[in-house]
């Protein structure tokens, strides 16, 4: 079974820092996919960014990239240029990519404040 | 295009009594995932469904079951409710070509059982 970890329950950052949350996972799978989900207090699950592993450039979208180290396994988010509306819990979670089956594995979650 | 709707968003039940939710995918979308979340337990898998057969199961008790109807519009129910069953209920969809598609999630129904 695979399980993913996140090893930083509460996380804060300063508008327009960098910030960087972790999440490792374990798998004996070679194709499988990442994903960091954000919920902001309206509890709305909201995809951030996707990562698959058979590619071996890390993804971007704007503000937010990844650092995927498939040897490792470990699959970190930065967010640069934090902005007050990036407060939410961010979740890591985990895609076989065998099969036709949807099931998400997902981490315990990073509760990530940005302050003024 | 609309997102994924879930209904209702907020429900209180007692001890012993049944619940359903509801949860209308994005159109085109044939794939409905549900998700428990708790703060203890945090996000759970609960199943899937896919062309109105279920797919994949969760590690939950009998008394959490699903369908999904012709339109991909899918509900679950649960039975004989417990106080440990508060929680809320996430639904997800995906178009699903066979990959790991991305799971669109709905706002969710907040169920509370007194």
């Amino acid at each position: 079974a695979q399980t993913v970890t996140q090893s930083q329950p509460e996380m804060s950052v300063q508008e327009a820092e960098t910030v960087t949350l972790s999440c490792t996972y374990d798998t004996s799978e070679n194709n499988y996919y990442l994903f960091w989900y954000k919920q902001p207090p309206s509890r709305q699950m909201i995809l951030v960014i996707r990562q698959e592993a058979y590619k071996q450039q890390n993804a971007t979208e704007n503000r937010f990239s990844v650092n995927f180290q498939k040897a490792a396994k470990s699959f970190s988010l930065k967010i640069s240029d934090s902005q007050l509306g990036d407060t939410a819990m961010y979740f890591c979670a985990f895609h076989r990519g065998t099969g036709t089956a949807s099931k998400l594995t997902f981490g315990t979650g990073t509760r990530l404040q940005v302050t003024l | 295009k609309a997102g994924v709707t879930q209904t209702p968003r907020y429900l209180i039940k007692t001890r012993g009594q049944q619940v359903t939710l509801s949860c209308s995918p994005i159109s085109g979308h044939r794939s409905v995932s549900w998700y428990q979340q708790t703060p203890g337990q945090g996000l759970q898998f609960l199943f899937e469904y896919f062309s109105e057969t279920q797919r994949n199961k969760g590690n939950f008790p009998g008394r959490f079951s699903g369908r999904q109807f012709s339109n991909s519009r899918s509900e679950m129910n649960v039975s004989t409710l417990e106080l440990g069953d508060s929680a809320l209920y996430l639904c997800a969809s995906s178009v699903n070509r066979g990959l790991a598609d991305t799971q669109y999630f709905g706002p969710g129904t907040r169920l509370t059982v007194l």
